[in-house]
Formats: structure tokens, sequence, C-alpha cells
């Protein structure tokens, strides 16, 4: 079975750092991209970005280009989000899911993961 | 604001046939295909239609896609209460370098 498995729930402070995984099981890691989408609460879902773990290639959504990294560790079948300096504005349900790109254009999502909520206050 | 506009909500009794629609553009929609998700409520979206009318293994027929133009479709048959969710289109968009645009979704509340 094709499983995307998320790290737990997250409370931070503002200007804390944070790195949260997504890892992959019953499939080739290394063939898929993983993206990674937010859900603001009570919100619609945005797509931040998305990698190729295979070759660790990269692209951001332009809202969050700057605002987040992207990566991954193929030796052990994760990807990760990460902020190095967390606002309030941050607090949101991040998803992971598995994609594919073909000639240039990102296929449908599918499957998901959990979710990682991530909590961001003083 | 949403790149792809979804109404708000959209409602029917069981049994009832319902739509829900999803405009974008000519970078958008009119030039890449849609995809549908189903977010059931607290839980994570769930790939619903693909490639503008496939349905994935274990999706019910009762589910089917459609797309003309710059808009596309999601027709729900056979209205049950599970059907309760909240449903997203999505789509690939050429401008800039290239993104994944959602609509803002719609909530399904079967009466």
């Amino acid at each position: 079975e094709v499983q995307l498995v998320q790290s737990g729930a997250e409370v931070k402070k503002p200007g804390e750092s944070l790195k949260i995984s997504c890892k992959g099981s019953g499939y080739s890691f290394t063939s898929y991209w993983i993206g990674w989408v937010r859900q603001m609460p009570g919100k619609g879902l945005e797509w931040m970005g998305i990698i190729y773990p295979g070759d660790s290639d990269t692209r951001y959504s332009p809202s969050f280009q700057g605002q987040v990294t992207i990566s991954a560790d193929k030796s052990i079948s994760t990807a990760y989000l990460q902020w190095s300096s967390l606002k309030a504005s941050d607090t949101a349900m991040y998803y992971c899911a598995r994609t594919s790109m073909v000639r240039g254009v990102i296929d449908w999502f599918d499957p998901w993961g959990q979710g990682t909520l991530v909590t961001v206050s003083s | 604001q949403s790149v792809l506009t979804q109404p708000p909500s959209a409602s029917g009794t069981p049994g009832q046939r319902v739509t829900i629609s999803c405009s974008g553009s000519s970078s958008n929609i009119g030039s890449n295909t849609v995809n549908w998700y189903q977010q059931l409520p607290g839980t994570a979206p769930k790939l619903l239609i693909y490639r503008n009318n496939q349905r994935p293994s274990g999706v019910p027929d009762r589910f089917s896609g459609s797309k003309s133009g710059t808009s596309a479709s999601l027709a729900i048959s056979g209205l049950q209460s599970e059907d309760e969710a909240d449903y997203y289109c999505a789509a690939w968009d050429d401008s800039l370098n290239g993104y994944v645009v959602f609509g803002g979704g719609t909530k399904l509340t079967v009466l």
C-alpha cells in the first residue's frame, strides 16, 4: 500500500524554527515528486511547492518562494518542509502528497499524508 | 481570492444529483487537465477525479467530472449522506514559471 506518514503536531513560538517530515512507503520514493499543501484554519488548499527526491529538484509556488524550504533525504524516503523563523500566520495544517510531473506539468496528488498541524503562538 | 472559482456551498437531498462548477482561465483549465479532491470533515483531502473525468479505483461511479473550455464540473448522482464534504478543483497554471492552483472549495451539505 502506498502511504505517506507525516510527523506529529507542533506548537511553536514566533521566531522559532521548525522542520516537519513526510515519510513515504510502498513505492519507489525516488520515482515520484512530493508536494506540500497548506490549509489555514477554516480555509481552502494552497499549493506550496514540490520536490523530486531522486535528484532534489525543487519548485516553489510564487506565494511561498523564500518563505519555506523543501528538502528530502532519499536514503530514508522522507521529505521535509521547514521554516527558519515562524510567524503566527504560519498556523495551519500542512499536507504532503505524492505526484508526478509530465512535460513540466504537475499531475494529480495521490495519496495524501494525514497532515501536520502547526500552531504558532506566543 | 482563489485563481479557480467555485461556489462556496451546494446542497441536495439524498438520491438527488448535484453539480459543482469550477471556473478558470486559458492559462489553467483552458490548457491543462482538472483534478477534483474530496475532503471529509477532519480528514486529509482525497483524490476523487483526475484528468478531467477519470475515477481512481475505489471511487464510486456516482462521481463524474467534465471540462469544457475554461470551466469544469463535478457531478454527484444518487447523493448520499456520506458525500457531505468539501470539494476542491485544481489545475496546473502555465503563467509565471507554472504552479498548481486550487479552487476555494465548495461545502456540500446533504439535507
